[in-house]
């Protein structure tokens, strides 16, 4: 079955330390995407990338890294720099050509809690 | 600025009709969405529109009308499963998505 894996689906860390979310497609989708979930709030896109070895911030993109050195691979980094990294983070992708229908299919996510 | 505004949360009966309203303001406009996320789940999409009207799909409607910046999603004969929380999304000019905080949709036998 096509989708969008990620893991782990929970996710302890001291403060202080980086810490790398995988995410993993297989719906041969060139653009990929990271959101951030808070309680009370809307997605917030951290990066984004249209095309292999290419990314975007979005908009808090401070104290996080990505790469995209394969299509089917988008991981992101939370830095220590990241002053509030507890969260829940959502990984998308979606078929950029369409450009005015853009579904985004979303994997389960993964709930970062630093201690 | 850009922004998406929801009810925080609403109530509804099995059986019954809910309408669930969402205002926008984006820079430009390239549709809006609607996503439902169960809680700690991935969002799925539900519906898009781009043109003013009712686009219907199962027991699940959505409505826009760009000049008032307005949509709404309508769900028919409630379901237990239903209670989740529904996010509206609009796209801009630059083909990125604004996301509403949800709508917390609870049902009540």
């Amino acid at each position: 079955d096509g989708g969008i894996t990620q893991s782990p689906k929970y996710l302890f860390r001291k403060e202080g330390q980086n810490v790398t979310l995988s995410c993993e497609q297989n719906l041969n989708h060139d653009a990929m995407y990271w959101y951030r979930q808070d309680p009370g709030q809307g997605l917030r896109l951290i990066y984004y990338s249209q095309i292999v070895n290419d990314f975007q911030k979005g908009d808090i993109a401070e104290g996080y890294s990505v790469s995209r050195e394969k299509k089917e691979s988008f991981p992101l980094t939370v830095t220590s720099a990241q002053k509030n990294p507890t969260a829940f983070y959502l990984c998308a992708s979606s078929i950029p050509g369409l450009r005015v229908f853009d579904e985004q299919f979303f994997g389960p996510g993964t709930r970062l809690t630093v201690l | 600025g850009q922004n998406i505004d929801q009810p925080t949360e609403m109530t509804a009966t099995e059986g019954a009709i809910v309408q669930i309203n969402c205002t926008y303001q984006t820079s430009g406009f390239n549709g809006l969405f609607w996503y439902q996320q169960h809680a700690g789940e991935a969002p799925t999409f539900l519906s898009y529109n781009v043109l003013d009207g009712l686009e219907e799909k199962g027991r699940f409607s959505s409505f826009l009308s760009r000049s008032k910046g307005y949509s709404y999603l309508l769900l028919k004969e409630l379901q237990m499963k239903d209670s989740a929380s529904y996010l509206c999304a609009g796209m801009d000019s630059n083909y990125q998505l604004i996301w509403g905080a949800g709508t917390k949709l609870i049902i009540k036998p």
